[in-house]
């Protein structure tokens, strides 16, 4: 089945520590993003990517860093600068790297929650 | 992209038709509504998206009013499964803007039994 693979799900670091999240797609799908989640709160978005090789930052990407090497990849770097790391994070795709298209909806993983230690 | 104004939360009764609403008075013509909920600890899914016309699918229906200032996304036979964060986003469509989607903070529909 064709779908987005987060992994791993539960991260515990220590301070100081980087981390890197996973997260592979097999949709084919041109743009992937990462959004972080707090408690009780909304996603909000930290980096994106509309093609390979290609990525921008979103509203919250200071202490995190990407790549895009491959359509189907787009790992996500926790730094030991992100003075807050402890939160959920969710990988997302959609089909289009254009946004203007309507249709262009996103897919979500399942998530991967670091908590700090 | 035009800012939306939902509930914080809701309550419905299995069975019953779940009806969230959202504001989004400054929206402008060529942006989209779009719907996805989020049940806990899980990713957003994607529920629905229109422009001007009342849309439905297989999981729910959305009406979107003759001025397009507000919009309701209608669960008609809501199931304890549908307890979960709504987010309703509006975002540009057409030639005016390239940006990815922007969550808020949604309504938290509560199905009680």
């Amino acid at each position: 089945d064709g779908g987005i693979t987060q992994s791993p799900k539960y991260l515990f670091r220590k301070e100081g520590q980087n981390v890197t999240l996973s997260c592979e797609q097999n949709l084919n799908h041109d743009a992937m993003y990462w959004y972080r989640q707090d408690p009780g709160q909304g996603l909000r978005l930290i980096y994106y990517s509309q093609i390979v090789n290609d990525f921008q930052k979103g509203d919250i990407a200071e202490g995190y860093s990407v790549s895009r090497e491959k359509k189907e990849s787009f790992p996500l770097t926790v730094t030991s600068a992100q003075k807050n790391p402890t939160a959920f994070y969710l990988c997302a795709s959609s089909i289009f790297g254009d946004f203007r298209s309507g249709a262009n909806v996103l897919t979500f993983g399942a998530g991967s929650r670091l908590t700090v230690l | 992209d035009a800012k939306t104004t939902q509930p914080p939360s809701m309550d419905c009764a299995e069975g019953r038709a779940a009806n969230l609403p959202c504001n989004h008075s400054t929206i402008s013509g060529n942006e989209y509504v779009y719907w996805y909920r989020q049940i806990h600890s899980q990713g957003p899914q994607y529920i629905i998206h229109g422009l001007k016309n009342n849309e439905t699918n297989e999981m729910a229906s959305l009406i979107i009013t003759e001025d397009r200032k507000s919009s309701t996304l209608i669960l008609p036979h809501a199931t304890l499964r549908d307890t979960a964060v709504y987010y309703c986003i509006v975002r540009v469509g057409g030639t005016a803007g390239n940006t990815p989607l922007v969550f808020g903070k949604g309504t938290r529909l509560s199905v009680i039994a």
